[in-house]
Order: C-alpha cells, then sequence, then structure tokens
C-alpha cells in the first residue's frame, strides 16, 4: 500500500517550459488535490477534484491546469512554466467521513525550480 | 476572507517541557480542525483532528477546541527532540472540500 506517490521528486525547468506533475493514490480515495508551498506561507489549493469526472479552481489556480484521469490519478500541468511557479508540490487525497471528517494524506511532493 | 492565523515561531521548549502550540481562525460556521506536523523537505502527516468543543488526547497529544473563542490548541507533554519540526493547524469551514492552512508554527524542542 504505497498511499499517495507523486512523480517527478524534482524538476528543473527553464521559463516558457512545459511539464505534467504526475499523482496516483491507491487509498480508493475519491477526493483529490494540489497544494502549492512557499517558504514562510501555508499550503495554498491550487486544484481540487471531490470525484472522478470532476475538478475545481482552488485559491490558486493561474498558470496551471488538471487532469482527473481516473479515481486514481490526478495530474498537474504547467503550460509554461514561470519564476513565481518555482515551489514545491503536493498532492493529498481523502475520503469524507462522518460530517466533516475527512483526513487529507499527502504524497512526498516535488520540488519544482523555474529558471 | 477566511483565514488561519498561528505564530511562525520559532517556540523554543526544552527537552521533556510541555510545547503549547495556538491557532485562531476566522470562520464561525467552522467545522473540523487538523494538526499536521510537517518535517523539514517532508510533507505534512496528521497528527490529530478535533471537531467538538473541549479536550482530545492521544498519547503524548492533546488538542484543545474553543468555538466560542475561536481557537484550537495543540499540546505536547513530554516534548522529544522528535518533535522538532513545524506545525500547520488547518480547518475545514464549511461543507465545502476545502481547508485553509495556517502558515504554521516551528517547534524547536532543545536537548
Amino acid at each position: 500500500n504505497a498511499g499517495v506517490t507523486q512523480t517527478p521528486k524534482f524538476q528543473v525547468l527553464k521559463t516558457g517550459q512545459s511539464m505534467t506533475l504526475q499523482c496516483a493514490q491507491d487509498m480508493n480515495h475519491n477526493s483529490m488535490y494540489w497544494y502549492r508551498q512557499d517558504p514562510g506561507m501555508g499550503l495554498r489549493l491550487i486544484y481540487y477534484s471531490a470525484s472522478e469526472g470532476t475538478t475545481d479552481k482552488g485559491e490558486v489556480p493561474n498558470g496551471y491546469n488538471v487532469s482527473r484521469l481516473n479515481k486514481r490519478e490526478f495530474s498537474l500541468r504547467l503550460e509554461s512554466a514561470a519564476p513565481s511557479q518555482t515551489s514545491v508540490y503536493f498532492c493529498a487525497s481523502s475520503e469524507r467521513g462522518v460530517q466533516y471528517q475527512e483526513t487529507q494524506y499527502f504524497g512526498p511532493g516535488t520540488r519544482l525550480l523555474v529558471l | 476572507q477566511k483565514e488561519v492565523e498561528q505564530n511562525s515561531g520559532p517556540l523554543s521548549v526544552p527537552e521533556g517541557a510541555i510545547a503549547s502550540l495556538n491557532c485562531t481562525y476566522s470562520d464561525r460556521g467552522s467545522q473540523s480542525f487538523f494538526w499536521y506536523r510537517q518535517y523539514s523537505g517532508k510533507s505534512p502527516e496528521l497528527i490529530m483532528s478535533i471537531y467538538s468543543n473541549g479536550d482530545k488526547e492521544d498519547g503524548r497529544f492533546t488538542a484543545q477546541l474553543n468555538k466560542a473563542s475561536q481557537y484550537v490548541s495543540l499540546l505536547i507533554r513530554d516534548s522529544q527532540p522528535s518533535d522538532s519540526a513545524t506545525y500547520l493547524c488547518a480547518v475545514k469551514m464549511d461543507s465545502n472540500y476545502q481547508l485553509i492552512w495556517g502558515a504554521g508554527t516551528k517547534l524547536i524542542i532543545k536537548p
């Protein structure tokens, strides 16, 4: 049981290049999330997917696109990378329990540097 | 704007003492509250969740929730050097799937 996996772990891009961050979970969770974390700041939600086939914008969606490929996989794409997108990206998944009880489980993160 | 506030620290606590971490939130309608621990260079991991007013204990950790005063705290008893990490407070403010995260408090346990 691997939990949440992310690839790649590290990436260096030049401004204007594109790339896709991959995320997969094996916990049969319906909900998946993409966050970015910058120094001194909390986690900021980029996009989330409440269930297979649905995606919604979070707090900071500009410059990103997502695809919920199936229940297991949720990818994040940077079409034209900018230095402001240098960050650590975390994927997470969760399953809604009773009322508002819902724990998010995180992948190991992708460290992205845009030059 | 819905906010979750934490003192960024660092909070320095002697080994064996009690570490007290605090978090305040802006939305009175908040329903669920979470404490995550994040070691440097690693991903957040859940320590505790709390949904009702009062205290919830799990081993050396106690979460305290006061909805009237809009704060949630985490107490760590018998602090160990391995507890040195950044502690993130997260709040679910309504039925929406989103969590609102604080920026975290860096805790240092001194041997």
